[in-house]
């Protein structure tokens, strides 16, 4: 079946201006997680979705970050006035249901290569 | 210091050696992920795990709870293996916390 998808592949905007990133998780999948791997770094944490809950939004760096998530599918990323700093891949990944105490797997999409110059 | 720590941080084997990259953590969590990203590539979930053992071909996961640590093996070990190794633990609350990552290198 599809796997998780995201667009742009790619995406070069110049410093200031707001970017749009979009994530398809796997149909069925009420979770939906936003990483951020940044040249050099680590993969973090931004934002969590699981079903119709409040979103986990702990990770997120500033107010210049936000998601949603529509009808429990689609997920948009939008960074405000964005960054040199922003520049990173951005990794959307789904899973199952999850509550507290149960996990599962996490499948990830390919990430938007966001450059901000 | 961090949650989630990796070693070693780069290993270079050669074809068909058995290699051993560990993860310790000091969080409770509910599971731990080891996860595969190719260069330029996508990440590849290989196990999650939050007791025992686990095999996947030529893969081989364990995890100790008691002691907060876990190891993923490589047998018979092949230049396609060449890739980052991640590990990575949920906490309570399903937020992954990631470890650096174990750049490998297989020589032929």
């Amino acid at each position: 079946g599809a796997g998780v998808s995201q667009s742009p592949s790619n995406k070069v905007t110049e410093k200031g201006k707001d970017v749009e990133l979009r994530c398809d998780p796997i149909s069925g999948h009420t979770a939906l997680y936003w990483y951020r791997q940044s040249l050099g770094q680590g993969l973090e944490f931004l934002i969590y979705f699981q079903g119709n809950s409040a979103p986990d939004k702990s990770g997120l760096p500033s107010d210049r970050f936000s998601a949603e998530r529509t009808g429990g599918s689609v997920s948009t990323l939008t960074i405000q006035r964005t960054q040199q700093e922003d520049s990173a891949v951005y990794l959307c990944a789904s899973s199952r249901f999850t509550f507290s105490g149960t996990s599962y797997e996490q499948y990830f999409g390919p990430g938007t290569r966001l450059t901000v110059t | 210091k961090n949650e989630v720590e990796q070693s070693p941080q780069n290993l270079t084997a050669q074809e068909g050696e058995f290699i051993t990259i560990n993860c310790s953590y000091s969080v409770g969590i509910s599971a731990l992920h080891w996860l595969q990203q190719h260069p330029g590539g996508g990440i590849v979930s290989l196990f999650m795990l939050s007791s025992g053992k686990k095999k996947h071909g030529r893969l081989i996961a364990t995890i100790n709870i008691q002691e907060k640590h876990s190891s993923l093996h490589i047998t018979a070990s092949h230049p396609r293996d060449s890739a980052v190794y991640i590990c990575a633990v949920m906490e309570y609350g399903n937020k992954l916390v990631f470890g650096a990552g174990t750049i490998l290198r297989v020589k032929s």
